[in-house]
């Protein structure tokens, strides 16, 4: 059982670059998360879906960009990488809210590490 | 929109005393709450959660929760810390309804001194 698998783990940008960072699922979740964590800052939300097809930006999606095509996939594309973007990226995932399974905790990658120089 | 509020950032505690990490929430409705920790180099790990019901909860690792609806408050405890309990806690508040994202603290790092 992957649960929810991001790649890659490490990555060195130059600034200016772009490049995706994946995140795929395989509990048949169709809540996705994408968030960034920088040191004594918490988890920032940078965008989320609901389900396929569906995006919305979180708290700080400037510089980023999402698709959802799919339920297992959940790419996030940075497209002009700044030194601002250096920072742990997680990917998340749960079914949606639902109070007779209670079955709603999220379940996360184990990061991408991203430099931009 | 929900809100949930850590306000301890750094904790340090003597191995085998114990703990409470404070967690407030904000959210105009019974939400369902969550604490995470990490350590270092680490994806997040859920600790225990609260749905409904009791609301006294416990986890993994000898953790648990108290729910205070009127103290808008979800407290974690440990009678007795071990120096493997170092790490980073995250407490997260969901909504139950209107398609809102879960929402994180900004995290308690949790230091052990022998």
């Amino acid at each position: 059982n992957a649960g929810v698998t991001q790649t890659p783990k490490f990555r060195i940008l130059k600034i200016g670059q772009s490049m995706t960072l994946q995140c795929t699922q395989d509990m048949n979740h169709n809540y996705m998360y994408w968030y960034r964590q920088d040191p004594g800052m918490g988890l920032k939300l940078i965008y989320y879906s609901v389900g396929a097809g569906i995006t919305d930006k979180g708290e700080v999606p400037n510089g980023y960009n999402v698709s959802r095509s799919t339920t297992e996939d959940f790419p996030l594309r940075l497209e002009l990488a700044a030194p601002s973007q250096t920072s742990v990226y997680f990917c998340a995932s749960s079914y949606s809210p639902d109070q007779q399974t209670m079955n709603t905790e999220a379940f996360f990658g184990q990061g991408t590490r991203l430099t931009v120089v | 929109a929900q809100s949930v509020t850590q306000p301890d950032i750094h904790i340090t505690v003597s191995e085998g005393a114990s703990l409470e990490l404070r967690c407030n929430y904000s959210y105009g409705a019974t939400p369902y709450l969550f604490w995470y920790v990490q350590s270092p180099g680490q994806g997040l790990q859920l600790l225990l959660k609260y749905f409904s019901g009791d609301t006294l909860v416990q986890g993994i690792k000898g953790f648990e929760a108290e729910f205070k609806r009127s103290q808008s408050s979800f407290n974690l405890r440990k009678p007795s810390v071990h120096w493997s309990d170092a790490a980073e806690y995250f407490c997260a508040v969901g909504a139950w309804s209107g398609n809102t994202p879960l929402v994180f603290g900004k995290g308690t790092r949790l230091s052990v001194i022998a």
